[in-house]
């Protein structure tokens, strides 16, 4: 079964709304959670999300973790044509020397001028 | 900014043939991997290393096989191609504590005719 899970799959936005987006996860031994954003090519990171209810932030974006209910959120406030892309979440389960990241699915955001 | 290389970018081959595709990083990082990600799917970790002549198989299956010489050289090679391994491959380092953020290199597209 999928250990995470993204809602939603896709979204398309206008310009300067606001976007919310969600990760849960179901592993054994939480770590982290990872945000990346994927445009055409490589991923390149976001956050990294250890503790639960501290927001990080960067920008427009920012991304809160619960680890009670399993889940994380990022949020991007007055969206650009440029935030479309695949937003991916990943989760690092701990034990030993993993450093193996499990993704998500992903959301497709696009944000239309 | 990332100093993580993928050659060739874009690889277009028949069937039967032997193909490495090949991951450069220079960060000094011990941790690389191989992802495969096929178009609005996941990326599915295919291989890990954590160090040099340490090479693991990942979470998906796979036929091709990697090797690490060298720290900064993570190569995969596949030794018949065939139109299933017709993908997206990803490669990523990371230097592991403190910090487990991957980063990715701009990935190869395989196709396999």
């Amino acid at each position: 079964e999928d250990k995470v899970v993204q809602s939603p799959l896709s979204l398309v936005v206008h310009e300067g709304d606001t976007v919310t987006l969600n990760c849960s996860y179901e592993v054994t031994n939480f770590r982290s959670l990872l945000w990346y954003k994927q445009e055409k090519k490589a991923p390149t990171f976001l956050f990294m999300l250890t503790s639960s209810g501290i927001e990080k932030k960067s920008g427009r974006l920012s991304s809160i973790l619960d680890k009670k209910e399993l889940f994380s959120i990022l949020n991007i406030t007055a969206t650009q044509t440029g935030d479309s892309a695949v937003y991916l979440c990943a989760v690092r389960e701990s034990g030993g020397s993993n450093y193996k990241l499990t993704f998500g699915k992903g959301t497709l955001l696009t944000v239309n001028p | 900014e990332a100093d993580i290389y993928q050659t060739p970018r874009y690889l277009v081959i028949g069937t039967g043939k032997k193909i490495t595709l090949e991951c450069s990083q220079t960060m000094g990082h011990d941790k690389m991997y191989w992802y495969q990600q096929d178009p609005g799917m996941e990326l599915h970790l295919i291989h890990y290393s954590y160090g040099v002549n340490s090479t693991e198989k990942g979470d998906l299956s796979s036929e091709s096989t990697v090797s690490r010489i060298r720290t900064e050289h993570f190569p995969l090679t596949l030794e018949s191609a065939r139109p299933s391994h017709t993908s997206q491959y990803l490669c990523a380092s990371s230097p592991g504590l403190p910090s487990y953020e991957q980063y990715f290199g701009p990935g190869t597209r395989l196709t396999v005719t």
